[in-house]
């Protein structure tokens, strides 16, 4: 199957900074991808879908001016966590949708935030 | 509005035993069902799914899980585990058969005793 490769895989950092996360397809074009944030015990849930060239869609609840999202390749997306704060602590994970041929989602291998 | 409910967060068994991961789902549409694995700092990885006809799938390293639309489950099984089957197991729904816009249960751990 096609590789997304997330980076950092985890990051710790002190609450009122920033912290970006990059999503990378390395063998394919993504003309989308969406992100997804687990809190511990709890169900992965989407955050937002990314088109390339576009802003990004939110779901309803997450704050799009404290998750910035930038998709500005076929090939790289980054989730910025803008004054993070310690509730904002969780697993965040990538996805991305081929530009041709099997629209399956494949995912990063996610990245651990703690923010402290 | 879909749903999807693990029942089990952590499942222990013996290696060589069988196991059921069990999968529950609630939606007002029909959906399309799937289920990932993630093992140690790796990503998601599509293991199977279902999108129509037969009811019962198949991966190739010997799980299946069955669409009982009745029950509203989609529950995985393997007669046998191997200690490599230690992962978390995600079950999903999606209303699109290309498996993008997915709702995700809270995972089950399972993992294989020697």
């Amino acid at each position: 199957g096609a590789v997304v490769s997330q980076h950092p895989s985890w990051v710790i950092c002190k609450s009122g900074t920033s912290v970006k996360i990059e999503c990378r397809s390395l063998d394919f074009q993504a003309t989308t991808m969406f992100w997804y944030r687990q809190f511990p015990k709890q169900s992965l849930m989407l955050m937002a879908t990314s088109n390339e060239g576009s802003k990004a869609t939110y779901e309803q609840g997450v704050e799009k001016d404290k998750f910035l999202i930038n998709h500005a390749s076929l090939t790289l997306s980054t989730l910025t966590v803008t004054s993070a704060h310690p509730e904002d602590s969780s697993f965040y994970i990538c996805s991305g949708i081929p530009h041709l041929g099997n629209t399956e989602a494949f995912f990063g291998q996610g990245t651990r935030l703690t923010v402290v | 509005a879909q749903s999807v409910t693990q029942l089990d967060s952590q499942v222990p068994v013996f290696e060589e035993a069988p196991v059921e991961l069990r999968c529950n789902y609630s939606s007002s549409v029909s959906v399309y069902l799937f289920w990932y694995v993630q093992y140690p700092n790796q990503g998601l990885q599509l293991l199977l799914k279902y999108l129509s006809g037969s009811t019962l799938v198949e991966s190739i390293n010997g799980f299946e899980a069955e669409f009982n639309k009745s029950q509203t489950s989609f529950h995985l099984r393997k007669p046998s585990v191997h200690i490599s089957d230690t992962a978390e197991y995600f079950c999903a729904v999606s209303e699109n058969n290309a498996g993008n816009m997915l709702t995700f249960g809270g995972g089950t751990r399972l993992m294989v005793k020697p």
